[in-house]
C-alpha cells in the first residue's frame, strides 16, 4: 500500500524558515518523481514543486510564487522527500501535500501557518 | 504559464440531474495532459479522471470526461448525493503544472 506521510508543519513568523518532510512507503521511491502541492485555507490547489528521479538527474521545477525561496530535495536511501521553505510570507500559509509522480497518490498534508 | 478556467465556480444539482463542469485552457494542450480531481471537505484530493476521459479506479461510471485542445468537461450523467464535492482540473503539459480554481458541486 502506497503511503505518504508529511510532517514538519507548524507556526512560523514571516521571513522565517521551515522544512517539511514526507516519508514514503509501499513503492520503489527512487524510481518516481515527487511533488509538493499546497492549498491555502478555503482556497484551491496550487502545485509548488517537483523533483524527478536520479535517472532524470534529480531535475527540479518550481512555481513562480516560491522560486528562489523554496527548495525541494529527496533522500532515496531513506525514501524521504523534503521541502525547505525560506523567507516565508503570510501567503504561504497552507496545507502542504506530498504527491507522487503524476498525482495518483497524495498524503494527508501538513499545515504551515505563517503569522506574526 | 497555462491558465485553467473552470465554470461554474459553484453549482447545485438535484438527485438524478445531469451535471457538466467545464475547464477552459489558455493554450492548446494534448488531451492526455488534462486531468480531474475530486476533493471533499477536510480530505486530500483524489484522482478522478486521467487524460481527459479515463476514469480512475473506483470512480462510478456515471462520470465521464471529454474535450480537446482548449476545452474540456467533466459530466455526471445522474447526480447522486455522494458526488457533492469540489472538482479541479489540472494540466501537466508544461511547467508550471497548474490547476483550475475549482467547481464546488452541492446537492439540492
Amino acid at each position: 500500500e502506497v503511503q505518504l506521510v508529511e510532517s514538519g508543519g507548524g507556526l512560523v513568523q514571516p521571513k522565517g524558515s521551515l522544512k517539511l518532510s514526507c516519508a514514503a512507503s509501499g513503492f520503489t521511491f527512487n524510481t518516481y518523481a515527487m511533488n509538493w502541492v499546497r492549498q491555502a485555507p478555503g482556497k484551491g490547489l496550487e502545485w509548488v514543486a517537483r523533483i524527478r528521479s536520479k535517472s532524470n538527474n534529480y531535475a527540479t521545477y518550481y512555481a513562480d510564487s516560491v522560486k528562489d525561496r523554496f527548495t525541494i530535495s529527496r533522500d532515496d536511501s531513506q525514501s524521504m522527500l523534503y521541502l525547505q521553505m525560506n523567507n516565508l510570507k503570510t501567503e504561504d500559509t497552507a496545507m502542504y501535500y506530498c504527491v507522487r509522480a503524476f498525482f495518483a497518490y497524495w498524503g494527508q498534508g501538513t499545515l504551515v501557518t505563517v503569522s506574526a | 504559464e497555462i491558465v485553467l478556467t473552470q465554470s461554474p465556480a459553484l453549482m447545485a444539482a438535484s438527485p438524478g440531474e445531469k451535471v457538466t463542469i467545464t475547464c477552459s485552457v489558455s493554450s492548446s494542450i494534448s488531451s492526455s495532459n488534462l486531468h480531474w480531481y475530486q476533493q471533499k471537505s477536510e480530505t486530500s484530493p483524489k484522482p478522478w479522471i486521467y487524460g481527459t476521459s479515463n476514469l480512475a479506479s473506483g470512480v462510478p461510471v456515471r462520470f465521464s470526461g471529454s474535450g480537446s485542445g482548449t476545452s474540456y468537461s467533466l459530466t455526471i450523467s445522474s447526480m447522486e448525493a455522494e458526488d457533492a464535492a469540489t472538482y479541479y482540473c489540472q494540466q501537466w503539459s508544461s511547467y508550471p503544472f497548474t490547476f483550475g480554481s475549482g467547481t464546488k458541486l452541492e446537492i439540492k
